[in-house]
């Protein structure tokens, strides 16, 4: 069995400010682990993914993640927030493969200008 | 997205109908999961399919069913529809088993 829980269901940045999204998981077996964005009235859409090469992965606009193993996290970072990254995040995670996706109970990020 | 069609966008129901959604494929992708997201909380998985084969089935209850047909399009169907099915439902397409998927813009079903 996995589960992810995300930290902070809303998270407030100002404009240019870091952005930081927490995520844990929980995983018997080596895990998948995303994180997708939503926007609103809109599907989700992936922004990066970890499957077991390197550590730290860089997605699209600016986002990156680093897969920690001793802490079981997988924290979502942007170095400066832009208003176009107000939405939902998800973070989420498989036991290996992209299907039967669990996924966390999201993230509202809010830029302030 | 990349080009997942998912109909009705919206969709009102009564309690105790029956609803069914549809989800169109990406050529040549194979492998088609559903999701049901309320509102306020993450997607959790209903159904997966792969070349017309059940592959996976979360925790709902029978009212839920699904099937894909030889074109690899899927339907959802929910059967006596509670207020609590209320949700976006969402379906992504992937090539096969273990390459990424792609989700649609889903379906919004009220259920008053």
């Amino acid at each position: 069995a996995q589960s992810v829980t995300q930290l902070g269901s809303h998270v407030s940045v100002s404009e240019g400010a870091l952005v930081l999204l927490r995520c844990n998981y929980s995983s018997s077996v080596p895990p998948y682990l995303f994180w997708y964005v939503q926007y609103p009235n809109q599907g989700l859409q992936l922004l990066l993914k970890y499957t077991s090469a390197a550590t730290l992965v860089k997605g699209i606009n600016g986002f990156e993640a680093e897969f920690k193993k001793s802490e079981t996290s997988f924290h979502l970072t942007k170095p400066s927030a832009h208003m176009s990254d107000a939405a939902e995040y998800f973070c989420a995670v498989t036991s290996g493969g992209y299907q039967k996706v669990t996924f966390g109970t999201g993230t509202k990020l809010q830029v302030i200008p | 997205d990349a080009g997942v069609t998912q109909s009705p966008t919206h969709l009102i129901k009564t309690r105790g109908q029956q609803v069914t959604l549809r989800c169109s494929p990406i050529s040549g992708h194979k492998s088609v999961s559903w999701y049901q997201q309320v509102l306020g909380q993450g997607p959790q998985f209903i159904f997966q399919y792969y070349e017309k084969e059940e592959r996976g089935r979360g925790n709902f209850p029978d009212r839920f069913s699904a099937r894909q047909f030889p074109n690899y399009s899927s339907e959802l169907n929910v059967n006596a529809l509670l207020l609590g099915d209320s949700a976006l439902y969402l379906c992504s397409w992937a090539a096969d088993m273990n390459t990424e998927a792609f989700f649609g813009q889903g379906t919004r079903l009220t259920v008053v």
